[in-house]
């Protein structure tokens, strides 16, 4: 079975630009979440989608939102984008996203250099 | 806010060597996770604990749950070329989301052949 997948790999923008980013979890996994990670930094949780609802929100500006489409597949958008925002974008995915029950899957990433 | 501190931020072993990392979080936690991240990779799941002094093993690795829920450590007994990466550590104060969930800064370790 696949893992989950994420594109693209790479991306360069300039500072003010928008950017969406693209996640496919693990086959039959209904939960998606998004974290920043920044270089020398751990994951930092952005949002998470069960079942195409928001179930958790991280301290990220409005500039950030996501979206979970009916085949569980995600999306995250920033706009505006700022230097600060160069990081590693890492979509992980799981069954029904109990954090204390289940395992989460982290994809590859996505990584994002600003300019 | 909570805050969840990991030490040390690197560590240089001889092959062979025995490595342990530590977390720390502010608050007491409902379970902790560990990752492991590869050079280049993205983490990968490593284990879950839940209750108050927990020890938990996987071949040469040991991973505790404080008595307090607020710490816990990964030790890993004679190291490998193939443990090189950095160790994350992953507080949860909820049982139904990651929204509450916060990454320690992660362990360095380099294996010297």
């Amino acid at each position: 079975d696949a893992g989950v997948t994420q594109s693209p790999t790479h991306l360069i923008k300039t500072r003010g630009q928008q950017v969406t980013l693209r996640c496919s979890p693990i086959s039959g996994h209904k939960s998606v979440s998004w974290y920043q990670q920044v270089l020398g930094q751990g994951p930092q949780f952005i949002f998470q989608y069960y079942e195409k609802e928001e179930r958790g929100r991280g301290n990220f500006p409005d500039r950030f939102s996501a979206r979970q489409f009916p085949n569980y597949s995600s999306e995250l958008n920033v706009n505006a984008l700022l230097l600060g925002d160069s990081a590693l974008y890492l979509c992980a995915s799981s069954f029904a996203g109990l954090a204390g029950a289940e395992t989460q899957y982290f994809g590859p990433g996505t990584r994002l250099l600003v300019l | 806010g909570q805050q969840v501190m990991q030490i040390p931020q690197y560590q240089h072993v001889q092959e062979g060597e025995d490595f342990t990392t530590y977390c720390n979080s502010s608050t007491t936690l409902s379970n902790i996770q560990w990752y492991k991240q590869r050079p280049g990779g993205h983490p990968v799941f490593l284990i879950q604990l839940v209750k108050s002094g927990e020890v938990k093993k996987q071949k040469r690795l040991t991973f505790q749950f404080g008595e307090a829920k607020k710490n816990s450590s990964l030790h890993i007994t004679a190291t490998q070329t193939t443990d090189v990466g950095t160790y994350f550590c992953a507080g949860l104060t909820s049982k139904t989301s990651y929204d509450k969930v916060i990454f320690g800064p992660g362990t360095s370790l380099s294996v010297i052949p």
